[in-house]
């Protein structure tokens, strides 16, 4: 699986769009990215997925560049509750194996 | 749907005891994973299972740990003889059968305390 890179740490106020970039230039063609993230003691939860065209859901919206060397992952409103480490992972379509965790970014949504 | 399922959330043991950590996968899921986040550290996999089957542990310690998936019951992570290094939060993840992109979808956690 291609190899991801975000910043450790970014901020954001309430209330506001946060725009977590990731860098994976080296991904493959047959390549998702996922999004993940893990609130302080909670099991990672799973925010969005996608291959090579935006997508969005009830969480967030994923924009993937159309060379698909990176994306963004997009909070539109943040809250308090969204402060949380946020990993980027590109992993094979079709895979059932396990997925590889980075040291992702700590995201500190502030009032 | 009920999510992945764990207990118990929390285990204290003494070094050289059993550790037993249970996960029931969410409905129609036949797919589990184990992973490891030791204190400040990130997710580790650990061993991944189908029913009956243990498909890669290469994420798993040659000794003292194993896991089952029965064709009955929940996942079974057993710890053996632990020691203050396997201090740790155990996490399950689930996927479902199928060539989609298999997402998983992970549990709360055990939380390991090796006294």
């Amino acid at each position: 699986d291609a190899k991801t890179t975000q910043p450790t740490s970014m901020d954001c106020a309430e209330g506001r769009a946060a725009n977590l970039p990731c860098n994976h230039s080296t991904i493959s063609g047959n390549e998702y990215v996922y999004w993940y993230r893990q609130i302080h003691s909670q099991g990672p939860q799973y925010i969005i997925h996608g291959l090579k065209n935006n997508e969005t859901n009830e969480m967030a919206s994923l924009i993937i560049t159309e060379d698909r060397k990176s994306s963004t992952l997009i909070l539109p409103h943040a809250t308090l509750r969204d402060t949380a480490v946020y990993y980027c992972i590109v992993r094979v379509a079709r895979s059932q194996g396990n997925l590889i965790f980075g040291k992702g970014t700590k995201l500190s949504v502030k009032p | 749907n009920a999510g992945v399922m764990q207990n118990p959330r929390h285990l204290v043991r003494r070094r050289g005891q059993e550790a037993r950590l249970r996960c029931s996968p969410m409905k129609g899921h036949s797919h589990v994973y184990w992973y490891r986040q030791l204190p400040e550290e990130g997710l580790k996999f650990m061993v991944y299972l189908q029913k009956e089957n243990i498909i890669d542990e290469s994420g798993m310690p040659k000794e003292r740990f194993s896991a089952e998936f029965p064709k009955e019951g929940p996942s079974i992570l057993r710890i053996q003889q632990v020691v203050r290094g396997d201090s740790a939060a155990y996490f399950c993840a689930s996927s479902p059968p199928g060539q989609g992109a298999n997402t998983q979808y992970f549990g709360p956690g055990t939380r390991l305390t090796v006294l």
